[in-house]
C-alpha cells in the first residue's frame, strides 16, 4: 500500500540558512509524489511533483526535491530559507484504487524561520 | 480566474448540532474532492465528485455525513449530528479532468473550512 512518513513534526531554521523537510515513501510500483504548502488561512498549494520523469524536481520559491529509489525518499529542500517559507509542508503520494486516484498525505511538517 | 472557494471559513457548534459546509470549485472543473484533517491527523479522502454524480465516497467515515452536488457546480457536506471527533479541517479541491489522467495531476485546494464541535 502508498503511504508517506514525514519524519519531522516541526523544522526551525534561521533566515538564509538550507531548509531540509524529510519524507520517506512506501509503493509497492513507481510512485508520483507532491510537495504541497499551507500558508496561514490560505488553501493548500502545489510546491512541486514527481511522476517518473527527472528524478531531480524543480518547484515554486526556490524548492526543489529528490526521487531516490534506492532510498524510497523524496526529501524537499531549498538552500536559503526566506521568513514568507514559514508554513506547514506536506509530502504527498498518489494511490491507485479501485480505478480511482487519490492523494495520500503525510502528517505535515511545519517550519518556523527565525531572523 | 477565481479558485476554489469555501464557506464558512470556521464553524463552531454543539454536539449534536448540524453544520453545512460549502464549496465552489473553479468554473468548468467537473471534477470536486472533499478532504479532512481531524486533530493531530492526516489530510485524509473523503469523497470525490464527477459533476453531480459521486463517483468515489469511500472516504465517507459514517452516515452522519452527506455530500451533495446538485447540478454539478458547487457541493455541499452536511455532517447531521455533528460529534466532538468530527472536529478538524475539511478541505474541497477541484480539476477540470479526473485527477490522475493524461497528467493531470494536479488538484487545486481551498483554504478549508475549520469545524469545531464543543
Amino acid at each position: 500500500a502508498q503511504s508517506v512518513t514525514q519524519l519531522d513534526s516541526h523544522v526551525s531554521v534561521s533566515e538564509g540558512t538550507p531548509v531540509l523537510l524529510r519524507c520517506n515513501y512506501s509503493s509497492s510500483y513507481s510512485p508520483s509524489l507532491f510537495w504541497y504548502v499551507q500558508h496561514p488561512n490560505k488553501g493548500l498549494q502545489l510546491l512541486l511533483k514527481y511522476t517518473s520523469a527527472a528524478t531531480l524536481v524543480k518547484g515554486i520559491n526556490g524548492f526543489e526535491a529528490e526521487f531516490k529509489k534506492s532510498e524510497t525518499s523524496f526529501h524537499l529542500t531549498k538552500p536559503s530559507a526566506h521568513m514568507s517559507d514559514a508554513a506547514e509542508y506536506f509530502c504527498v503520494v498518489r494511490l491507485l484504487s479501485g480505478g480511482y486516484n487519490k492523494l495520500i498525505f503525510g502528517a505535515g511538517t511545519r517550519l518556523a524561520v527565525h531572523p | 480566474e477565481a479558485g476554489v472557494t469555501q464557506f464558512p471559513s470556521h464553524s463552531v457548534i454543539e454536539k449534536g448540532q448540524t453544520v453545512t459546509l460549502r464549496c465552489d470549485p473553479i468554473s468548468g472543473h467537473d471534477n470536486l474532492y472533499w478532504y479532512r484533517r481531524v486533530m493531530g491527523k492526516e489530510i485524509k479522502f473523503l469523497l470525490h465528485f464527477v459533476k453531480e454524480s459521486k463517483q468515489d465516497e469511500s472516504g465517507m467515515p459514517n452516515n452522519r455525513f452527506l455530500a451533495e452536488r446538485t447540478g454539478g457546480t458547487y457541493s455541499t457536506l452536511k455532517v447531521q449530528p455533528a460529534e466532538l471527533e468530527d472536529s478538524g479541517v475539511y478541505f474541497c479541491a477541484s480539476s477540470q479532468v479526473v485527477f490522475g489522467k493524461s497528467g493531470a495531476n494536479v488538484l487545486t485546494f481551498g483554504a478549508g473550512s475549520r469545524l469545531t464541535v464543543l
